[in-house]
């Protein structure tokens, strides 16, 4: 079975400083996809960014990059120059390519210190 | 609007009640999907429509937990007999062409449901 794993519950940063945030996860599939989602207080979740397993490139959308680590089944989101506006939670997903459920880590909780 | 919505936002029931709680996705997603998301866990897939066939229940934790989506668009999940462990926020989400590369899945803001 694939399990996702964020073993840091909690985790603060400095504003416009640099956080990286942990994901490894389990899968002996080949065909995958891996996703990052923040979940602000309106409970609403939202994409953050996507790499698919069959890139090499580790994905960036504006101040948010990936270090994905294929080998080692390893996934840290990087959050540069932080704004209060990250502040939320965060969770690491996974899917396989043949099927579209999603598989979560536990999340972690991101403040952000003015 | 053009999100996925959820009502009630919130939902206050008594143990042993039964409970239905509503998805309304975006329009012309094919496919819809309930998570769970309980107090310190992740979100735990519960049911997923795709289209015309038949739905993957695998996650559903009980058979007092079912859903049904009706004409392909409003889902229904309901949870008969509700019990304490029932407490947590229902997450809904929809998608376009679910098995391709581009599957975003836009998540309603779900509701929260607390069973005394």
């Amino acid at each position: 079975a694939q399990t996702v794993t964020q073993s840091q519950p909690e985790m603060s940063v400095q504003e416009a400083e640099t956080v990286t945030l942990s994901c490894t996860y389990d899968t002996s599939e080949s065909d995958y996809y891996l996703f990052w989602y923040k979940q602000p207080p309106s409970r609403q979740m939202i994409l953050v960014i996507r790499q698919e397993a069959y890139k090499q490139q580790n994905a960036t959308e504006n101040r948010f990059s990936v270090n994905f680590q294929k080998a080692a089944k390893s996934f840290s989101l990087k959050i540069s120059d932080s704004q209060l506006g990250d502040a939320a939670m965060y969770f690491c997903a996974y899917r396989t390519g043949a099927n579209s459920k999603l598989t979560f880590g536990k999340g972690i909780t991101l403040s952000v210190r003015p | 609007g053009a999100g996925v919505s959820q009502s009630p936002s919130n939902k206050v029931t008594e143990k042993g009640k039964d409970v239905e709680l509503r998805c309304d996705p975006i329009s012309g997603h094919t496919a819809l999907y309930w998570y769970r998301q309980s107090l310190g866990q992740g979100l735990e897939f519960l049911i997923y429509f795709q289209g015309n066939s038949a739905p993957d229940k695998s996650g559903l934790p009980s058979d007092r937990f079912s859903a049904e989506r009706t004409g392909g668009s409003v889902s229904t999940l309901t949870i008969q007999r509700t019990q304490q462990e029932d407490s947590a926020v229902y997450l809904c989400a929809s998608s376009l062409a679910p098995r391709t590369a581009n599957n975003e899945q836009f998540f309603g803001p779900g509701t929260r449901l607390t069973v005394l």
